[in-house]
């Protein structure tokens, strides 16, 4: 499956938007980018996924480049209990790499 | 049932005995996936089944490691003669689709080797 490289940690204000990026330069044609994210003491919780078109559901929207080489995850007014660990994934054949993800931290 | 219900929540066991974890996936999901979570890390992969096949267990990271899946709903992880290493947070997904994707999270179980 497509390797992901996302920044270890980001911080944002209550509020604002807060923008992740993640990288998957080696992702293929026929294969989504997924994103989870990761309360403590809580398993991944599914945020959203896409293929080439941007998305948006009531959680999120979803930028993926032209070149689908890299992707933002966008929550459009940050809450404090958008705190947590976010993943951007590539599943392939059932198997999925996590990573470490990026760590936000909603500030107030 | 409305979720993936994984249990013990919490299992402490002394090193050398023998754990059974089990995952309750969400009725009907036809793949099944078990991770493991070290602290202050990302879930790595262990196993994959779709319905009772196990399609993929190359993260298993030894032959103590054990999963089934007998009747294509319930599964259990078996860990023989536990090692300190073996602490984490086990984690199970199940997904609609074949293709595993979209996977719902149980909240895991964490083991503790003392």
């Amino acid at each position: 499956d497509a390797k992901t490289t996302q920044p270890p940690s980001m911080d944002c204000a209550e509020g604002r938007a807060a923008n992740l990026p993640c990288n998957h330069s080696t992702i293929s044609g026929n294969e989504y980018v997924y994103w989870y994210r990761q309360i403590h003491s809580q398993g991944p919780q599914y945020i959203i996924h896409g293929l080439k078109n941007n998305e948006t559901n009531e959680m999120a929207s979803l930028i993926i480049t032209e070149d689908r080489k890299s992707s933002t995850l966008i929550l459009p007014h940050a809450t404090l209990r958008d705190t947590a660990v976010y993943y951007c994934i590539v599943p392939n054949a059932g198997k999925s790499t996590f990573g470490d993800g990026t760590t936000l931290t909603v500030k107030p | 049932g409305a979720g993936v219900s994984q249990s013990p929540r919490y299992k402490v066991a002394k090193r050398g005995q023998d754990v059974a974890l089990r995952c309750d996936p969400i009725s009907g999901h036809v793949s099944l996936f078990w991770y493991q979570q070290a602290l202050g890390q990302g879930p790595e992969f262990l196993t994959y089944f779709q319905n009772e096949a196990q399609l993929d267990k190359s993260g298993l990271p030894s032959d103590r490691f054990f999963a089934e899946r007998p009747e294509g709903s319930v599964s259990t992880l078996k860990i023989q003669r536990t090692q300190q290493e073996d602490s984490a947070v086990y984690l199970c997904a199940s997904s609609s689709n074949g293709q595993g994707y979209g996977y719902t999270f149980g909240s895991g179980t964490r083991l503790t080797v003392v």
